[in-house]
């Protein structure tokens, strides 16, 4: 079946820009996450949904980023007044979270971000 | 908290030979671990995962990895090496506890095959 998808595969935008990430998980899946993937950070957990819970947001660097899940599927990362230090692969993730088999995460190509 | 300690930053192996790719955790409960594998330009790919059954986990592509708590590794191994096992590895271990169930990684291992 159809994996995780993300778009774009690529942004270049100029410091101090918005920019909006897309990720449509896979069909069925409750849990969505974002993570962030940088040379000096490696990979890094950002934000968390499960179903109709609020959001955890914990990992979220600085109250530029937001992101928000519609209709429990299709989720967008939001970044305002984007700083060079936000250049990084940005990854989606979504999993069934199933009796059995709670933490699996199947993961998107990803969305690499270059802020000039 | 969990963490993950990567051993190895780089390992290079000759098609044909043993890989050994070395994780040890750190966790406070009963952990979820798993490797994950990405090639070049590649998202990440699952290779294998250990939830409490069996120690010894048999992945794709020939690989497995053996949990032992007694020394909290779970290193991941493969009995001969081929080109396109060239990638970058990660030992990734989940934050059951938090509920929220978010991965924590390690720092990576990059595998080189040499013809």
């Amino acid at each position: 079946g159809a994996g995780v998808s993300q778009s774009p595969s690529n942004k270049v935008t100029e410091k101090g820009k918005d920019v909006e990430l897309r990720c449509d998980p896979i069909s069925g899946h409750t849990a969505l996450y974002w993570y962030r993937q940088s040379l000096g950070q490696g990979l890094e957990f950002l934000i968390y949904f499960q179903g109709n819970s609020a959001p955890d947001k914990s990992g979220l660097p600085s109250d530029r980023f937001s992101a928000e899940r519609t209709g429990g599927s299709v989720s967008t990362l939001t970044i305002q007044r984007t700083q060079q230090e936000d250049s990084a692969v940005y990854l989606c993730a979504s999993s069934p979270q199933m009796a059995g088999d709670l933490d699996t995460q199947y993961f998107g190509p990803g969305t690499r971000l270059t802020v000039l | 908290a969990q963490s993950v300690t990567q051993l190895d930053s780089h390992v290079s192996v000759s098609e044909g030979t043993p890989v050994l790719l070395r994780c040890n955790y750190s966790s406070s409960y009963s952990p979820s671990l798993f490797w994950y594998v990405q090639h070049p330009n590649k998202g990440l790919q699952l290779l294998l995962k250990y939830t409490s059954a069996a120690t010894l986990v048999k992945g794709i592509n020939g690989f497995e990895a053996e949990f032992k708590k007694s020394e909290t590794s779970f290193h991941l191994t493969k009995p001969s090496a081929h080109m396109s096992d060239a990638a970058e590895y990660f030992c990734v271990v989940s934050e059951g506890d938090t509920g929220r169930r978010a991965l924590t990684f390690g720092s990576g291992t990059r595998l080189q095959v040499q013809p």
